[in-house]
C-alpha cells in the first residue's frame, strides 16, 4: 500500500513550456485535489475532483488544467508555465471530509 | 472569505516541555478541525482531529481544545521531542467545496535539545 504517489519529484521548466503531473493513490478514495505551496505559505487548492470523470476549481485555477480519468489517477496540467507557477505541488485524497493524505509533493521551478 | 489562521509563526520550545500551538478561525458555521503536521520536504501528515461537539479530544501525546465561545483551536503536545520539529497548520474542511481544506499559514515548532 504506497499511499499517495506524486511523479515527477522535481522538474524545471522554461517559460511557456507545458508538462503535466501525476498523483496516484491506491486507497481506493473517491475525492483527490491539487495543492500548491509557496515559500512560508500555507497550502492553496488549485483544482479537485470528487469522482472519476469529475473535475472542479479550487481557489487558484488559473493556468492549471486536471483530469480524472481513472479513480486512482489525478493529472495537473501546465499548458504554458510562467515563473509564477514555481511552487511545490501537493496532491492528496480522502474518503469522506474527513483526513486527506498528502503524497511527497513535486518541486517546479520556472525560469 | 473566511479564513483558518495561526497566532505566531515560529516556537521554540526546550526539548521535554510541552508545546502549545494555537489557531484562529472565523467562520461560526465550521464543526470540523483537522491538525496537520509537516516536516522539512515533506507532505502534511494528519495528527489529531477535532468536532465541535466537543470540546477536547486526546491522542498520543497530543491533545486539541477547542473553544467555540472564542472561534479558538489549540495543539498541546507533551513532552516535546526533537521529531516534533515541523510546521503545524490547523484546517477547516469545507463540505461545499468537496471538503477543500483551508490552510492558515502554520506554525513552525522548533524543538531545543
Amino acid at each position: 500500500n504506497a499511499g499517495v504517489t506524486q511523479t515527477p519529484k522535481f522538474r524545471v521548466l522554461k517559460t511557456g513550456q507545458s508538462m503535466t503531473l501525476l498523483c496516484a493513490q491506491d486507497m481506493n478514495h473517491e475525492y483527490m485535489y491539487w495543492y500548491r505551496q509557496d515559500p512560508g505559505m500555507g497550502l492553496r487548492l488549485i483544482h479537485y475532483s470528487v469522482g472519476e470523470g469529475t473535475t472542479a476549481k479550487g481557489e487558484v485555477p488559473d493556468g492549471y488544467n486536471v483530469s480524472r480519468l481513472k479513480k486512482q489517477n489525478f493529472l495537473l496540467g501546465l499548458e504554458s508555465a510562467a515563473p509564477s507557477q514555481t511552487s511545490v505541488y501537493f496532491c492528496a485524497s480522502s474518503y469522506s471530509r474527513r483526513t486527506q493524505y498528502f503524497g511527497p509533493g513535486t518541486r517546479l521551478l520556472v525560469l | 472569505g473566511e479564513s483558518v489562521g495561526l497566532h505566531l509563526p515560529t516556537l521554540s520550545v526546550q526539548e521535554g516541555d510541552n508545546s502549545i500551538i494555537n489557531c484562529a478561525y472565523s467562520n461560526s458555521a465550521s464543526d470540523y478541525f483537522i491538525w496537520y503536521k509537516q516536516e522539512s520536504g515533506k507532505g502534511p501528515q494528519f495528527i489529531i482531529d477535532i468536532r465541535s461537539n466537543m470540546d477536547k479530544r486526546q491522542g498520543q501525546r497530543v491533545t486539541v481544545l477547542l473553544n467555540k465561545t472564542v472561534k479558538h483551536l489549540s495543539l498541546q503536545i507533551a513532552a516535546t521531542q526533537p521529531g516534533d520539529s515541523a510546521v503545524y497548520f490547523c484546517a477547516d474542511p469545507t463540505p461545499n467545496a468537496g471538503n477543500m481544506l483551508t490552510f492558515g499559514g502554520g506554525t513552525r515548532l522548533m524543538v531545543k535539545p
